[in-house]
């Protein structure tokens, strides 16, 4: 059965840091695009970060780029979003999702989703 | 980035109403696009991928349709369950983008 099950998440001043952790059972994190998604309180969801499965390249939103660093450990089998320098805006719930990928149509969609960790960014 | 606009933001309807939600890409991204539902305190679910096809395990009363900007997601004949949100997403490009959300109320 395949799981996502995010942690890390809490109450965080301005300017700090968290580190969030994705563990997955089921599959292999290494073998699919894995991304973190996120959900301001009351809003729409938002792409954050993309761990390809190739070797580990990434991609990021503007807004969080330089800021969050995505990575996995594949012995672990688990996916984080290191994010420092936090604002006020941050604060959102934050979701693991598996990415499924069919490479020859190049379609792809989240098909596995964590329950999400809620970060709130607040002095 | 292809922003994602979705309309209504919010509908009533009735158990047993046809309901539909459409979606506009502000540039073409032929069939890449994906539909997730969300009930309150839960995470998305997939209803649709590849602007019509049904993800395994989804009722057929969910559809879907378009291509290029214009997207239809319809619920032929709504169930109690389907009080949710929906949200529309394109996978085209690097940057993934989901619509605002329409929230689907009991009338």
């Amino acid at each position: 059965e395949v799981q996502l099950v995010e942690s890390g998440g809490g109450l965080v001043q301005p300017g700090g840091s968290l580190r969030l952790s994705c563990a997955v059972s089921g599959f292999t994190v290494s073998n699919y695009w894995m991304h973190w998604v996120r959900q301001a309180p009351g809003k729409g969801l938002v792409w954050v970060s993309r761990m390809y499965s190739d070797g580990g390249s990434t991609s990021y939103a503007d807004s969080v780029k330089g800021r969050f660093t995505i990575s996995r450990d594949n012995a672990k089998n688990t996916l984080y979003l290191q994010m420092n320098s936090l604002r006020v805006e941050d604060t959102a719930v934050y979701y693991c999702a598996r990415g499924k990928f069919y490479e020859n149509s190049g379609y792809s969609y989240y098909d596995y989703w964590g329950q999400g960790t809620l970060v709130t960014v607040s002095s | 980035d292809i922003q994602m606009t979705q309309s209504p933001s919010s509908l009533s309807a009735s158990v047993g109403d046809r309901v539909t939600i459409t979606c506009r890409a502000s540039q073409s991204i032929r069939t890449y696009l994906n539909w997730y539902q969300q009930k309150p305190g839960k995470a998305p679910k997939v209803l649709i991928y590849e602007a019509s096809s049904l993800q395994s395990g989804v009722p057929s009363r969910f559809s879907g349709s378009g291509s290029g900007t214009d997207f239809t997601l319809t619920i032929s004949s709504l169930q109690p369950e389907d009080f949710a949100t929906y949200y529309c997403q394109q996978s085209l490009t690097v940057v993934w983008t989901f619509g605002q959300g329409t929230k689907v109320e009991i009338k």
